[in-house]
């Protein structure tokens, strides 16, 4: 079935650096644009970033751009983030989700989320 | 941009229905049919629920149904079900290639 799976999270001093992954299975992950969000502790969801099918385009939040980067591999299925310069206030659950196929807009289907922890 | 504003929390017993809002502003919500929903159990992955303000993805229940006007959408959920009680996110385009989200609304089914 469909299904994305995050990992990558973890403790991280601030001023540092992570990558994070999602693998993606049963459906043709080229064809579809992919987005990163997050959801930072007793918060609501915050979109961090998006990456056309292709990757030739790349969009992100204000609050991550600069510092944050997204990218995908399409012979290993894979999504990542790599984030950079990290602040405390970055510290949050990490989800990857799916376009639905045409809408950048929406996204159907998600993963589990990895979590990121910025201690100062 | 600010988040969409949601009500922290909405009740109701089985079998009732109710309504989420989701205020924006001209630039997001009341510019965009660009309004989606998501439904969210802790500790699981987030559910599309309603996209392009009112439709629904194939495999959700015909309870849940959406609605726009101004610069507010509206989810309601009717026939509230124990499986209902989760979080629920608007989103909505905001121009200029983002996405805003609310700060999400817990449901409690009493």
């Amino acid at each position: 079935q469909v299904q994305l799976l995050e990992s990558g999270g973890g403790v991280v001093q601030a001023g540092g650096s992570l990558r994070l992954s999602c693998e993606a299975s049963g459906f043709t992950f080229s064809n579809f644009g992919m987005h990163w969000v997050r959801q930072a502790p007793g918060k609501g969801l915050e979109w961090v970033a998006f990456i056309r099918y292709d990757g030739s385009n790349k969009y992100y939040a204000d609050s991550v751009k600069g510092r944050f980067a997204i990218f995908r591999d399409k012979s290993k299925n894979t999504l990542y983030l790599q984030l950079n310069s990290l602040r405390v206030e970055d510290t949050a659950m990490y989800f990857c989700a799916k376009e639905l196929i045409g809408y950048f807009h929406y996204m159907d289907v998600w993963g589990k989320g990895t979590t990121v922890t910025v201690s100062s | 941009q600010s988040a969409l504003t949601q009500p922290a929390s909405v009740s109701g017993s089985p079998g009732q229905s109710i309504t989420i809002s989701c205020t924006g502003t001209s630039s997001d919500v009341g510019v965009y049919n660009y309004v989606s929903w998501y439904q969210h159990h802790p500790g699981k992955a987030p559910q599309l629920v309603i996209f392009e303000v009112s439709s629904r993805p194939s495999g959700v229940s015909y309870r849940f149904s959406g609605s726009k006007s101004g610069n507010t959408a509206s989810l309601t959920i009717s026939g509230l079900q124990a499986e209902d009680e989760a979080d629920y996110y608007c989103s909505s385009y905001a121009g200029s290639n983002t996405l805003i989200f609310g700060g999400g609304t817990k449901v409690t089914v009493l």
